[in-house]
């Protein structure tokens, strides 16, 4: 069945970079997806790749897709107090119109 | 107002009592899902819903009860449940149809808490 998997904690100092990552078993993956999930609220669609690309970057997220190790990353730049959060990655693979298959969360920390 | 909206925001409830979730989008999609959060563990989706047909229930227990009367509503009914379904129950929709992008946007969710 399908698997997705991400470390459970990261902390980053305010003003570095942060890097969140993801691997995933299935290898017919169509869309990738990362969401973030504030406390006490819902999951916020963050940004998503298509799996024919390796690369998306928009503003201060980078997403890398590495297809061969089917290892997914989101990169933050200039991470802020305000990125402290829950990160999931979420797949959707061919075979199935509307379901996605969502990683444990990456709880990321930012300390001044 | 814009997005899927849940309410209510946090329910409590015993084991004898009836109570439904509700959901609404505001984004003219076809697709409506339930997920269940419960601490440590990933999201587990109970509910798809399609063009108003249900096409996936994740093996869930029979006291969730799913309810689709259009495709801007979605309900869950709560009946009987056991304390270790309290969670937060979020809901979500997408353009739906297969073959697409088919991002999925959330509501808020509801917080149960079950004595």
């Amino acid at each position: 069945g399908e698997d997705v998997e991400q470390s459970l904690f990261l902390s980053v100092r305010e003003g570095d970079s942060s890097v969140i990552n993801c691997t995933y078993t299935d290898s017919s993956s169509t869309y990738l997806y990362w969401y973030k999930q504030e406390p006490g609220a819902g999951l916020q669609l963050l940004t998503y790749i298509f799996s024919n690309m390796d690369m998306k970057q928009d503003q201060r997220l980078t997403v890398l897709l590495n297809k061969k190790d089917k290892h997914l990353s989101l990169r933050i730049a200039d991470t802020q107090t305000g990125d402290s959060a829950i990160y999931f990655c979420a797949e959707k693979y061919t075979g199935t119109a509307s379901k996605l298959t969502f990683g444990t969360g990456t709880r990321l920390q930012v300390t001044l | 107002e814009t997005g899927v909206t849940q309410t209510p925001r946090h329910l409590v409830m015993g084991m004898t009592n009836k109570k439904s979730l509700k959901c609404e989008q505001h984004l003219g999609h076809n697709a409506m899902y339930w997920y269940k959060q419960s601490a440590k563990k990933p999201l587990e989706l109970m509910f798809v819903y399609n063009f108003k047909e249900q096409t996936e229930n994740n093996s869930v227990p029979s006291r969730f009860s799913p309810e689709c009367p259009n495709s801007s509503h979605l309900f869950l009914h709560l009946h009987t449940l056991q304390p270790e379904d309290s969670a937060l129950y979020l809901c979500a929709s997408s353009p739906g149809g297969a073959g697409g992008e088919e991002t999925q946007y959330f509501g808020p969710g509801t917080r149960l808490l079950v004595l």
